[in-house]
């Protein structure tokens, strides 16, 4: 159980692109997923937190306009990179959390979409 | 500022050791603290530790939280060739409106030599 699919693995596109990211939880809902960024050598950075039905919340530092939240049902969030650019290329994961029941469950990671822009 | 601390940050051990992974925390609101094993992809979900002095186990893996000394230890006994990956710590905090993203250690990136 708690699987996360993300789509696509891999991306690579010229600057100026925007690039489309899914995040499904397969057999489970989830009313919040969450965006996290990691650089090589580093560790996981968490972006926003993607709540269905109503606006995602960004940390500090990250822009909102740059990275566009949709999460339209309680099984798929899209992280959308505006107009991308080099600097934008990065490893990003999706994760998903279980809240049905009353149990403290963890997180389950996508396996992450590797963008590269060129 | 929040703050989650591993050590060490890359270890090298022969196949059949028994290593220790340390995780030390500087939060507000701490609701729990999260182990995974990242291999090439994304983490895969190890434990999950909420209450003080409860150790987990799975198999050769075990962990135990320490809320007084804000820390945690990761165990592997009688290390394989595969356990060879990225160990993160990350904690969980409580919020008002209920889920919070994960604050992530650096990790620690354990090689098993054969």
């Amino acid at each position: 159980g708690a699987v996360v699919s993300q789509h696509p693995s891999w991306v690579i596109c010229k600057s100026g692109t925007s690039v489309k990211i899914e995040c499904r939880s397969l057999d489970f809902q989830a009313t919040t997923m969450f965006w996290y960024r990691q650089f090589p050598k580093q560790s996981l950075m968490l972006m926003a937190t993607s709540n269905e039905g109503s606006k995602a919340t960004y940390e500090q530092g990250v822009e909102k306009d740059k990275f566009l939240i949709n999460h339209a049902s309680l099984t798929l969030s899209t992280l959308t990179v505006t107009s991308a650019h080099p600097e934008d290329s990065s490893f990003y994961i999706c994760s998903a959390r279980d809240f049905t029941g009353y149990s403290n469950q963890p997180q389950h990671f996508g396996d992450g979409t590797r963008l590269s822009i060129l | 500022e929040d703050k989650v601390v591993q050590s060490p940050l890359s270890l090298v051990v022969h196949e059949g050791d028994t290593v220790t992974l340390n995780c030390s925390y500087e939060v507000t609101n701490f609701r729990s603290l999260l182990w995974y094993k990242q291999e090439k992809k994304a983490p895969t979900f190890l434990f999950m530790l909420t209450s003080s002095g409860i150790e987990k186990k799975s198999g050769r893996l075990s962990s135990i939280l320490d809320k007084k000394e804000l820390s945690s230890i990761l165990n592997i006994t009688a290390t394989q060739t595969g356990d060879s990956a990225i160990y993160l710590c990350a904690v969980e905090l409580y919020s008002g409106g209920g889920a919070d993203g994960l604050t992530f250690g650096k990790g620690t990136h354990l090689i098993i030599q054969p």
